[in-house]
């Protein structure tokens, strides 16, 4: 079976610290990789996919990750955080026929002021 | 609409007893998805539909749980006999159709069984 395994349970950071969270899979086949993040209060929303092309993704509010085939790996990342990516975050993997996602633990960040 | 909606938003419920969770897609989206997330642990899968047949129903932890989409979109995930492990909170959420599509997600329904 599939499996999607986040290092980073929990992530404080302050302000404008640069943010790198683990992600990977255990899927050898062709996959489609996502990072969805959860906001405090609010549903899970797509912050950004790599389905094929260019390894490197770039996402919403300056958000981007890597997919390292060689590394079973996607890690998400973002140059400085800000206050307001205060957040949960999922990293999934949709696999075989495509209709199934498998998610990490996720990783809750707290950026301070 | 806009987005996947669920009702109700939250339910409390006793062991033993029946519930029914609703979800209503994005219009147009062929695809429907339910997921469960338990107290700290990513979403997990439980069925998938594809208009209204279900295509993949093998995240259903047992035979209390069922899902139905009789006319290929709103959905209802029907759970008899609660019992207090089913406290979670369920995810339903859509796609365009059913080949390698992102998965929009509802807000979701925060199931209590006390």
């Amino acid at each position: 079976a599939q499996s999607v395994s986040q290092h980073n349970h929990h992530v404080i950071l302050s302000e404008a610290a640069s943010l790198e969270l683990g992600c990977n899979y255990s899927y050898g086949g062709t996959v489609n990789l996502f990072w969805y993040v959860q906001y405090p209060g609010q549903h899970l929303q797509l912050l950004l996919k790599y389905f094929s092309g260019d390894p490197l993704v770039k996402g919403i509010k300056g958000f981007e990750a890597e997919f390292i085939k060689s590394k079973f790996s996607f890690n998400l990342r973002k140059p400085s955080v800000q206050w307001s990516d205060t957040a949960e975050y999922f990293c999934a993997v949709l696999t075989g026929g495509g209709n199934k996602l498998t998610f990490g633990t996720g990783t809750q960040l707290k950026v301070e002021l | 609409g806009a987005g996947v909606s669920q009702t109700p938003s939250n339910k409390v419920t006793e062991k033993g007893k029946y519930v029914e969770l609703r979800c209503d897609p994005i219009s147009g989206h062929t695809a429907l998805y339910w997921y469960r997330q338990s107290l700290g642990q990513g979403p997990e899968f439980l069925i998938y539909f594809q208009g209204t047949g279900a295509a993949d129903d093998s995240g259903l932890p047992n035979d209390r749980f069922f899902a139905v989409r009789p006319e290929g979109s709103v959905s209802t995930l029907k759970i008899q006999r609660t019992e207090r492990g089913d406290s979670a909170v369920y995810l339903c959420a859509s796609s365009l159709s059913s080949l390698a599509e992102t998965q929009y997600f509802g807000p979701g329904t925060r199931l209590l069984v006390l």
